[in-house]
């Protein structure tokens, strides 16, 4: 079974700053997808970005950019120019690929993070 | 577009009573799943659905039950509630495993 696990549970940046979540991921398989997560205090889970395990190059969308290491089983979400309305909690998930019976998300515990103005 | 919808947003049970949370997206997806989420546990997959008419078992399936006999909707029952299934449950939707899911707005559910 796959196994995800966000090991700081709390972690806090500077408005403006830079911040890195770590992520790692157990798989014995070589084709899954991996996701970020945000989750505001209002509760509505909303996705971040997505990754191909099969792509080397790095996703990225506006601010947000990943990390994804294969071979490390590493998956880290770095957020640039830090925005109040990124206090969230972010959860990272893998889901495996090949077979539709094996579609669910494994989730992370997740990590709180703390904007400070 | 109403994408995933859920009802009730929160609800009270004593224990030993039944209810069903229910949970219908517009997208034509066939993908459908049922999680829990804890403090400090992430969230937990009870059941989910590759299709109307298929249901498996998730990580935490235990006093819950579901059915897809439509592709748009995917109740969740809960057959003598329980105060360990005190949580915040999410129904969540995609079109396929290669796509991310699209979640409902949650409901919390509180068992005294």
């Amino acid at each position: 079974a796959q196994t995800v696990t966000q090991s700081q549970p709390e972690m806090s940046v500077q408005e403006a700053e830079t911040v890195t979540l770590s992520c790692t991921y157990d798989t014995s398989e070589s084709d899954y997808y991996l996701f970020w997560y945000k989750q505001p205090p209002s509760r509505q889970m909303i996705l971040v970005i997505r990754q191909e395990a099969y792509k080397q190059q790095n996703a990225t969308e506006n601010r947000f950019s990943v990390n994804f290491q294969k071979a490390a089983k590493s998956f880290s979400l770095k957020i640039s120019d830090s925005q109040l309305g990124d206090a969230a909690m972010y959860f990272c998930a893998y889901r495996s690929a090949p077979s539709g019976a094996n579609s669910k998300l494994t989730f992370g515990k997740g990590i709180t993070l703390s904007v400070r103005p | 577009n109403a994408g995933v919808t859920q009802t009730p947003k929160f609800q009270v049970l004593k224990t030993g009573q039944s209810m069903t949370l229910q949970c219908a997206q517009d997208m034509n997806h066939e993908y459908m799943s049922w999680y829990r989420q804890d403090p400090g546990m992430g969230l937990r997959l009870i059941h989910y659905s590759v299709g109307a008419g298929i249901t498996d078992q998730g990580e935490v399936p235990n006093g819950y039950n579901v059915s897809r006999s439509t592709t748009e909707d995917f109740p969740l029952r809960l057959l003598s509630a329980a105060p360990s299934q005190t949580s915040v449950y999410f129904c969540a939707s995609s079109r396929s495993f290669a796509y991310e899911q699209y979640f409902g707005p949650g409901t919390r559910l509180t068992v005294t």
